[in-house]
């Protein structure tokens, strides 16, 4: 079984640019999670979605922070304009129905701003 | 302020040595969990204790759970340098069914 999908695995661009993030999950895995890790730290949730609904976003920056999954499938992470601070591993991860606490990880994107 | 709280943050031994790092809180979790994270990847689940007191084994790893469900402990045994990671635990809420995340401990086992 084919594990969480990202690409890119690593971005760098200029401040003010825009980037996007893309995630396939594990195949039935309703629930979609993406993840910020800054260097020596834990991931922080940026926003959870069931399906297509986004449950939980109340750690995304909506100013300049945007995400859909919009057939409940694939989903994609954007920043526009990115910022020096976003510097970061952006982690998705999936989990099967019923059990949100059993989460796997993609790969990670690793994003640098200059 | 960090709501789990990992001991120590860096960890560095010898190939045969026994280690047992610490994630503590003062807040109740439903159940906690440990990850480990290789450089480059994302975090692989090891573990999920539920029960306060609970004791589990994954070959010479030994998860417990606090029996008051606010802290657990890894211990490993005769490390190898495959051991070698950052382990992350994180504790659940069963109220809005989010993680809260340990700023982890960094492994590295010398040969």
């Amino acid at each position: 079984e084919a594990g969480v999908v990202q690409s890119p695995r690593y971005k760098i661009i200029e401040k003010k640019q825009p980037v996007a993030f893309w995630c396939n999950p594990i195949s039935g895995h309703n629930t979609l999670y993406w993840y910020r890790q800054n260097l020596g730290q834990g991931p922080e949730l940026l926003i959870r979605y069931e399906n297509e609904e986004a449950v939980d976003d109340s750690q995304l920056p909506k100013d300049r922070f945007s995400a859909e999954r919009l057939k409940g499938v694939d989903s994609t992470l954007k920043i526009q304009p990115a910022e020096l601070g976003d510097s970061a591993v952006y982690l998705c991860a999936s989990s099967p129905s019923g059990n949100p606490y059993e989460q796997y990880f993609g790969p990670g994107t690793r994003l640098t701003v200059t | 302020t960090q709501l789990l709280e990992q001991s120590p943050q860096f960890l560095s031994i010898q190939e045969g040595e026994n280690l047992t790092v610490y994630c503590n809180s003062s807040s109740v979790f439903s159940s906690l969990q440990w990850y480990r994270q290789e450089p480059g990847e994302g975090p692989v689940l090891l573990v999920t204790v539920v029960t306060g007191g609970e004791v589990k084994k994954l070959k010479r790893l030994t998860f417990q759970f606090g029996d008051a469900r606010k802290d657990s402990s890894l211990h490993i045994t005769a490390a190898q340098t495959g051991d070698t990671g950052l382990y992350l635990c994180a504790g659940a809420r069963s109220s809005n069914y989010q993680l809260i995340w340990g700023a982890g401990t960094k492994l590295i086992i010398k040969p």
